[in-house]
């Protein structure tokens, strides 16, 4: 079936690092790709999506491109901060159902 | 702005015992589902609705049950608790048909469900 695959964690960083969190999918049919965030002890909340090949979402300084010939659906951010720790979930839409990837935490430091 | 509304948010449970997970979501959302995360895991669906009265399986449907007798409630029952169903749940709603014409899906805050 469906399936996302994303860089294991944990990140760190130094604030105002430049980010990316790699993530590949599989996928028999043309999914919507998306990322969530997840703070602590919150749910998660959608932080960009693309619906077909060569979109790209953004949203807050985060980009990613939907990329068909690589699968891939990477996301990148050019300065962190601290505010950005959480932890980020790759994934696409099959069906009715949404395949997550594991999850990556990132930890911006001052 | 309520959006999902998830109750209670934190729940022990001694093996054998039975209880529901509540959602509630006030944006006439037709999609609703069921989620678990478990560490290392992502999360899996458990339950899905499109409408009232409409029901089915995820990847992860066992020892779960659900209904949906009204467009803004969706409750997950756990039947006889396991272990193996310690986890944290969220419950989500989207527009119609869901997340396969790219809607966004909408997540509530999570349950804390610990079995002993």
């Amino acid at each position: 079936g469906d399936s996302v695959t994303q860089m294991e964690g944990p990140v760190t960083l130094s604030e105002e690092a430049f980010l990316t969190i790699n993530c590949t999918y599989t996928a028999t049919g043309y999914p919507s790709l998306f990322w969530y965030v997840q703070y602590p002890g919150e749910g998660l909340q959608l932080l960009l999506k693309a619906t077909k090949a060569d979109d790209k979402g953004s949203n807050k300084g985060f980009e990613a491109t939907y990329r068909k010939e690589t699968t891939s659906f990477h996301l990148e951010k050019g300065s962190v901060q601290v505010s950005d720790s959480a932890v980020y979930f790759c994934a696409l839409s099959d069906y009715y159902d949404m395949r997550f990837g594991a999850g990556t935490r990132l930890t911006v430091k001052p | 702005n309520a959006g999902v509304t998830q109750t209670p948010k934190f729940q022990v449970l001694k093996t054998g015992q039975s209880m529901t997970l509540q959602c509630a979501q006030d944006m006439n959302h037709e999609y609703m589902s069921w989620y678990r995360q478990d560490p290392g895991m992502g999360l899996r669906l458990i339950h899905y609705s499109v409408g009232a009265g409409i029901t089915d399986q995820g990847e992860v449907p066992n020892g779960y049950n659900v209904s949906r007798s009204t467009t803004e409630d969706f409750p997950l029952r756990l039947l006889s608790a396991a272990p193996s169903q310690t986890s944290v749940y969220f419950c989500a709603s989207s527009y119609s048909s869901g997340p396969s014409s790219g809607n966004t899906i909408y997540f509530g805050e999570g349950s804390w469900l610990t079995v002993v």
